[in-house]
């Protein structure tokens, strides 16, 4: 039920591209991603809901394959602002039928080098 | 509109006390998840609570765990006879319907 993260650990230099992928062996209903700094709050980033939907603002955007089994973070031209650890969270209900909860990914450490 | 607020922030308990955790959501937000951290791991999902209902508590440990969101005022993780093994971060996070929004959780250290 947990969704799978990959890769477990990311380290960048300024500037350089990253790809965090985050997969389901079951359709899901939608996709959150959230940015985590050691010993602060996630802070939410985006949601995905469609199948096929890509989004994002600034140099960090999101796509949901057409199964809704996998999305997918990019993170363009990395800055040092973007370390922190990024999670997945899933759910597999429909809005109208809020009984579902949101399953978190292990999460992706990515670390920023100067 | 304030935040999503925890507290206390940290919390220090011996083994075998009772650990009271307190979240208040966001004005308007009728849903409460509550997650545990261990240091460098990921977010465990606990239970999900509605105004006086528990909708899922299949992450909540059956000994000692219980959790409440009464009609009046904050959600409440409530830990008894707390052991080392309890030492994490909580984090509460409430939700209008779709995203939801984290506090800035409470580090509980058993002693």
């Amino acid at each position: 039920q947990q969704p799978v993260q990959s890769p477990q650990a990311v380290i960048l230099r300024e500037g350089e591209d990253a790809v965090i992928n985050c997969s389901s062996s079951k359709a899901l209903y939608s996709v959150h991603w959230y940015r985590q700094k050691h010993g602060e709050a996630p802070i939410f980033l985006m949601i995905l809901l469609k199948g096929g939907e890509q989004k994002g603002h600034d140099k960090i955007s999101a796509s949901f394959n057409e199964k809704k089994q996998q999305s997918s973070l990019y993170l363009t031209a990395s800055q040092l602002s973007y370390s922190g650890t990024y999670f997945c969270g899933t759910e597999r209900g429909a809005v109208l039928n809020r009984d579902d909860k949101i399953i978190f990914g292990k999460g992706t450490r990515l670390h920023i080098l100067p | 509109n304030a935040g999503v607020m925890q507290n206390p922030r940290h919390l220090v308990r011996r083994r075998g006390q009772e650990a009271r955790l307190r979240c208040s959501p966001m004005k308007g937000h009728s849903h409460v998840y509550w997650y545990r951290q261990l240091p460098e791991e990921g977010l465990k999902f606990m239970v999900y609570l509605q105004k006086e209902n528990i909708i899922d508590e299949s992450g909540m440990p059956k000994e000692r765990f219980s959790a409440e969101f009464p009609k009046e005022g904050p959600s409440i993780l409530r830990i008894q006879q707390v052991v080392r093994g309890d030492s994490a971060a909580y984090f509460c996070a409430s939700s209008p319907g779709f995203r939801a929004f984290f506090g800035q959780g409470t580090r509980l250290t058993v002693v």
